[in-house]
């Protein structure tokens, strides 16, 4: 059972233009909520996270928006640059007394120059 | 200050053959988190540590097996390799928090495993 799905596994965008990466969770348990970014042959790196308390929040070029009621999140980078060509995982996890993160299956995006 | 370290970056195998991973974490991280990365599951958690001891396990079969040493460093073991577990394995440290560890987790760069 996949409890984070990132439903779309690629998206292309224009340089410049805004790019959305969208995911969807399953388990109501969940109240953390983290963006990875992974380049081939590297581990992933976090990006951006978001608690179930707000419904966004910003570092720079990087959004991301939180819908409780629709079991929704949203990764807003605006504008793309080529650089931020990369696999891009969602994960969620239950605040508590253990570190498991449950990862989506991962959204490949390709910014054209 | 260093990331997390993995070793060995690569490695082969032949099915039935046993395997051991390590992980370094950053220096003062005491929780280590081990994931299996593979094309279509994504990355799935296997297993983490904290202060030598097992506090969560995923969904896997008993021949995946881990440890972790005073020092925070940790090993895991895949006896009776299967084809199916070629994968890149990840292992992630994280700082301590209120609970004893935090939910943002470093990655390291992953051992790949081929399983023939």
């Amino acid at each position: 059972d996949q409890q984070v799905k990132q439903n779309s596994p690629s998206l292309s965008v224009q340089e410049g233009r805004i790019s959305i990466l969208n995911c969807d969770y399953t388990n109501s348990m969940f109240d953390y909520f983290l963006w990875y970014k992974k380049y081939p042959a590297e581990g992933p790196t976090f990006l951006i996270s978001i608690s179930s308390i707000k419904d966004k929040n910003e570092d720079g070029r990087f959004t991301v928006f939180l819908n409780k009621s629709a079991k929704h999140l949203s990764l807003h980078i605006v504008p793309s640059q080529p650089g931020d060509s990369a696999v891009y995982f969602c994960a969620a996890t239950q605040t508590g007394a253990n570190s498991k993160l449950t990862f989506g299956k991962g959204i490949t995006l390709s910014v054209r120059p | 200050k260093a990331g997390v370290t993995q070793t060995p970056r690569y490695l082969i195998k032949t099915r039935g053959q046993q395997v051991t991973l390590s992980c370094s974490p950053i220096s003062g991280h005491r929780s280590v988190s081990w994931y299996q990365q593979t094309p279509g599951q994504g990355l799935q958690f296997l297993f983490e540590y904290f202060s030598e001891t097992q506090r969560n396990k995923g969904n896997f079969p008993g021949r995946f097996s881990g440890r972790q040493f005073s020092n925070s460093r940790s090993e895991m073991n895949v006896s009776t390799l299967e084809l199916g577990d070629s994968a890149l394995y990840l292992c992630a440290s994280s700082p301590p928090g209120l609970a004893g560890g935090s939910d943002e987790q470093f990655f390291g760069p992953g051992t790949r495993l081929t399983v023939l």
